[in-house]
Order: structure tokens, then C-alpha cells, then sequence
């Protein structure tokens, strides 16, 4: 069974920091791997999508890295900025499902001025 | 070109009376899915629709949960006799055909909080 963990739960970091958020996976039989942000009480938002032939994707600040033999991926965000506090979701979609997600509990990211 | 509405946004009910989720998709969308998120846990898929059809509601309890996605009007899900454990945030996805997790076009609504008193 498919298992979605995500290290740390909560991170604090000064302004202008660059970060790294962790998300690992039990079962490296995925098709891709999405990187959502969540804002208090708002929907989610898509950041990256990763298939599972790539090893990464880059989007402005964000850079999402995938090896999924060893069934991680890291989503970095360069020179973070106060806007960027928010959850952090990663989810993953396994080969055996053309749309089911599992998900991991999330990171909290608090970016202080 | 709005994107995928859901009302209410906060619901309260007292143990034993019912809750109903309304889900607009996005325009041209025609599959909707449905998500549940305790506090402090990733989300959890619940059912799949597709017009007029449940086409995969593994993850909905078998008592007192239902969920429709009519031809015309929006998608509804229901929850019966609601107990405490039912206070969650229910989140409502969209995707056009072809398109879904595989794609990564899926396009989330702000979801509904429903409190059980």
C-alpha cells in the first residue's frame, strides 16, 4: 500500500532563505508526483507535476527533483519570500490508477520578514 | 471563466441532521472528484463521478455518505445522521476529459468545512 510521508511538519525560516521541503514514497510503481500549495482556508493550487520518466521541473523559484527508486522528491524554493508561506502537499499518483492520489500530511512553511 | 465553486464554504451541524456538498466544476469539465482532509492529514480521495455516473467511490464510507453528479445542476455529496468524526474539510476537484491526476490537470475548489456540533 502506497504511503506518502512529508519531513518536516512545520518549518520556520527567515526571509530570503533558500529551502528544501521533503516528501518520500513506500512504492516506487508511480506514474507522477504533483507539489500542491495550500493556503489557509483556500483550495489547492498545482506547482509542479513530475512524471515518472523526469527528474525534475522548474518553475521561477520552485525546482522539484524525483528519484523514484528511492521513492523521494524535494521541492526547493529559492530565496524565499514572506507570499510563500503556506502548506506545502505532495501527492502521488500510482500506476495503477488513472486519477487516484495519495497524498502526505503536508509541510507548513512560515517564511518570517 | 470561473473555476471550481463550492458552497457552502462553512457548514455547522448538530449530531444526527444531514450535510450537503455542492460542486460546480470548471465549464467544459465533465469529471468531478471528491476529497476529504482531517486536520492535520493529507487529503483522502473519497468518490470519482463522471456525468450521471459513480465510476469509483472506494474511498467513501459505505454508511451514510452518497454522492450524485447529476446531468444538469452540480455535483452533491451528502452525508447522513453526521457525527462528530465527520468534521472535515471536503474539497471538490475538477478535470476536462482526457485530462486528471495523469495530466496534472486537476483544479481544486476552496473547499466546504463542515463542523458537527
Amino acid at each position: 500500500k502506497q504511503e506518502v510521508t512529508q519531513i518536516p511538519a512545520a518549518l520556520s525560516v527567515p526571509e530570503g532563505e533558500n529551502l528544501v521541503l521533503n516528501c518520500s514514497f513506500t512504492d516506487s510503481a508511480i506514474y507522477n508526483l504533483q507539489w500542491f500549495r495550500q493556503d489557509p482556508g483556500k483550495g489547492l493550487t498545482s506547482l509542479l507535476l513530475i512524471q515518472s520518466s523526469q527528474r525534475e521541473q522548474t518553475s521561477g523559484r520552485l525546482n522539484a527533483s524525483l528519484d523514484k527508486s528511492s521513492g523521494r522528491s524535494t521541492l526547493y524554493i529559492a530565496a524565499s519570500q514572506p507570499g510563500d508561506s503556506a502548506t506545502y502537499l505532495c501527492a502521488v499518483r500510482p500506476k495503477d490508477s488513472n486519477y487516484q492520489l495519495i497524498w502526505g500530511a503536508g509541510t507548513k512553511l512560515i517564511i518570517k520578514p | 471563466n470561473a473555476g471550481v465553486m463550492q458552497n457552502p464554504r462553512h457548514l455547522v451541524r448538530r449530531r444526527g441532521q444531514e450535510a450537503r456538498l455542492r460542486c460546480s466544476p470548471m465549464k467544459g469539465h465533465s469529471h468531478v472528484y471528491w476529497y476529504r482532509q482531517l486536520p492535520e492529514e493529507g487529503l483522502k480521495f473519497m468518490v470519482y463521478l463522471q456525468k450521471e455516473n459513480i465510476i469509483d467511490e472506494s474511498g467513501m464510507p459505505k454508511e451514510r455518505f452518497s454522492a450524485e453528479f447529476p446531468k444538469e445542476g452540480p455535483s452533491i455529496l451528502r452525508i447522513q445522521q453526521v457525527v462528530r468524526g465527520d468534521s472535515a474539510a471536503y474539497f471538490c476537484a475538477s478535470s476536462p476529459p482526457g485530462g486528471g491526476a495523469h495530466t496534472g490537470e486537476l483544479f481544486f475548489g476552496e473547499g466546504s468545512r463542515l463542523t458537527v456540533l
